[in-house]
């Protein structure tokens, strides 16, 4: 089974700053989902990448496989960016389906 | 396009009971998986469907289980429930088998076991 380290598991911080999440994982694998999760419950797929990085308005995704490493970021961070971010990835590794998940980040932007 | 539906939304039953959850994924989406949530696990992988087979499974007893029908809609039962059973339980939807494939969740099924 794939294990996920995510950090930090708490993150508060002010309008405008540009916000970095962690993500470690242990097996190689296929594909690395970023997820958010508002209160309430609902999840939203962020990004689903392999290599390189990705981009979504303020949002961007960077994977290192060698590193078994991704980070995401937040640039100009909004009080409605305030969530929970899960980092994902297959449960057990390659291309195996069902995912295993990180403890979450627990963002909160301050205006 | 609708998303994934879950239902019920929510379910309060008592220890020892049994339970039948409910999924429709997203049309045309014929993989389905199942996901737990609590505080102090976090989210957990239970099992995941494609084409009415089960293609993996996670930790968890044999009390959970669960069957995909031929239109992809998807079940999940759990047996002889415990107190910690209590959780938000979630499917997921995709539309082919293997991850390099987008996952769409809905919004889950809070059961509580008292």
């Amino acid at each position: 089974k794939n294990e996920v380290e995510q950090s930090p598991q708490n993150l508060t911080a002010q309008e405008g700053e540009f916000i970095t999440i962690n993500c470690s994982y242990s097996v190689g694998i296929s594909a690395l989902h970023w997820l958010q999760q508002h209160p309430g419950g609902g999840i939203v797929s962020l990004f689903m990448l392999s290599s390189g990085k990705k981009k979504h308005g303020r949002l961007i995704a960077t994977i290192n496989i060698q590193e078994k490493h991704s980070s995401l970021h937040i640039t100009a961070s909004h009080p409605r960016d305030s969530a929970v971010y899960i980092c994902a990835v297959p449960y057990s590794g390659g291309g195996a389906d069902g995912l295993t998940f990180g403890k979450g980040t627990h963002l909160i932007i301050q205006p | 396009k609708a998303g994934v539906t879950q239902t019920p939304r929510y379910l309060i039953k008592t220890r020892g009971q049994q339970v039948t959850l409910s999924c429709s994924p997203i049309s045309g989406h014929r993989s389905v998986s199942w996901y737990q949530q609590t505080p102090g696990q976090g989210l957990q992988f239970l099992f995941e469907y494609f084409s009415e087979t089960q293609r993996n499974k996670g930790n968890f007893p044999g009390r959970f289980s669960g069957r995909q029908f031929s239109n992809s809609r998807s079940e999940m039962n759990v047996s002889t429930l415990e107190l910690g059973d209590s959780a938000l339980y979630l499917c997921a939807s995709k539309r082919l088998a293997g991850s390099t494939d987008t996952q769409y969740f809905g919004p889950g099924t809070r059961l509580t076991v008292l």
